[in-house]
C-alpha cells in the first residue's frame, strides 16, 4: 500500500517567493495534520483536518501560512511570502480517523528560503 | 497549558538496557504515543499506552503511570540501528495532542 506522499522532496526558492508543499494521505484516513520541523523548535503542528474540514490551525505562525484541503486524497500548505526563518523540514500525516490512532508520516519536503 | 519532558540526549552502548523518560503535565490526558525518527528520515509509530502498566513489543516496552503524569520507553540488547530520535506525544480529550521536544539516543559499539 502506498504511503503518505508529499511533494516536492526538495526546494530551495529565494525569499519572498510563493511556495506550495503538497501532500497526498493514505486512501481512507480522514485526518491529515502538516507539521515542521526544525532542530532549534523540534517537532510543531501547524494544523490538521478531519474529514476534509480544519480542526486545529493554532499552530499556523501568522497569516502567510495557508492550508487547504479541498478532498479527502489531496491538501496543501502555501506560504506566501516566504522568509529565510520559514527554512524548515515540513512533514505531512495521516491517520484513521482520531489523534489517538498511529499517524503515519510521509518523508517531508526539505524546504530551503534563501 | 500542556508540558511535556524528555531528556534532550542518551548514550548507551549496544547490547545494553535504556530507559527513555517522559513526563506530562496536561490536563484531559487520553493517552501516550512514542515514535522513533532516525536522522533525516520521518516519525515511525512505536507504541500507544491508555491504561497504567508496561505494554512489550519485542526489543521495545513503553510503561504508562496515569496518576504520576509519566511514561518510559524501554529498549532492550541495543542495536546500532537503534540511535534514533525517540519522541513521545500525549493525546487529550477534545482531539488534541502534544508531541514533546524528543530524546536523541546514541548507541555506541
Amino acid at each position: 500500500d502506498a504511503g503518505v506522499i508529499q511533494s516536492p522532496r526538495h526546494e530551495v526558492t529565494e525569499m519572498g517567493q510563493e511556495v506550495t508543499l503538497r501532500c497526498k494521505p493514505i486512501s481512507g484516513h480522514n485526518s491529515l495534520f502538516w507539521y515542521r520541523q526544525t532542530m532549534m523548535r523540534g517537532l510543531e503542528l501547524l494544523i490538521y483536518f478531519n474529514n476534509n474540514v480544519p480542526i486545529d490551525d493554532s499552530g499556523m505562525p501568522e497569516d502567510r501560512f495557508s492550508a487547504k484541503m479541498p478532498n479527502a486524497s489531496f491538501s496543501t500548505l502555501k506560504i506566501q511570502p516566504s522568509e529565510p526563518r520559514d527554512s524548515a523540514v515540513y512533514f505531512c500525516a495521516s491517520s484513521l480517523d482520531r489523534v489517538d490512532q498511529p499517524q503515519h508520516f510521509g518523508d517531508g519536503t526539505r524546504l530551503s528560503i534563501l | 497549558g500542556q508540558n511535556i519532558d524528555q531528556p534532550t540526549e542518551m548514550t548507551a552502548t549496544e547490547g545494553a538496557i535504556v530507559q527513555i523518560n517522559c513526563t506530562y503535565q496536561t490536563s484531559g490526558f487520553n493517552g501516550l504515543f512514542w515514535y522513533q525518527q532516525h536522522a533525516g528520515e520521518a516519525p515511525t509509530f512505536l507504541s500507544y499506552n491508555v491504561l497504567d502498566g508496561l505494554e512489550e513489543k519485542g526489543r521495545f516496552s513503553s510503561f504508562l503511570s496515569r496518576s504520576k503524569g509519566y511514561s518510559y520507553l524501554l529498549l532492550k540488547e541495543l542495536q546500532m540501528k537503534d540511535s534514533a530520535s525517540y519522541l513521545c506525544a500525549v493525546t487529550l480529550y477534545g482531539q488534541n495532542f502534544v508531541f514533546g521536544p524528543g530524546t536523541r539516543l546514541s548507541v555506541l559499539p
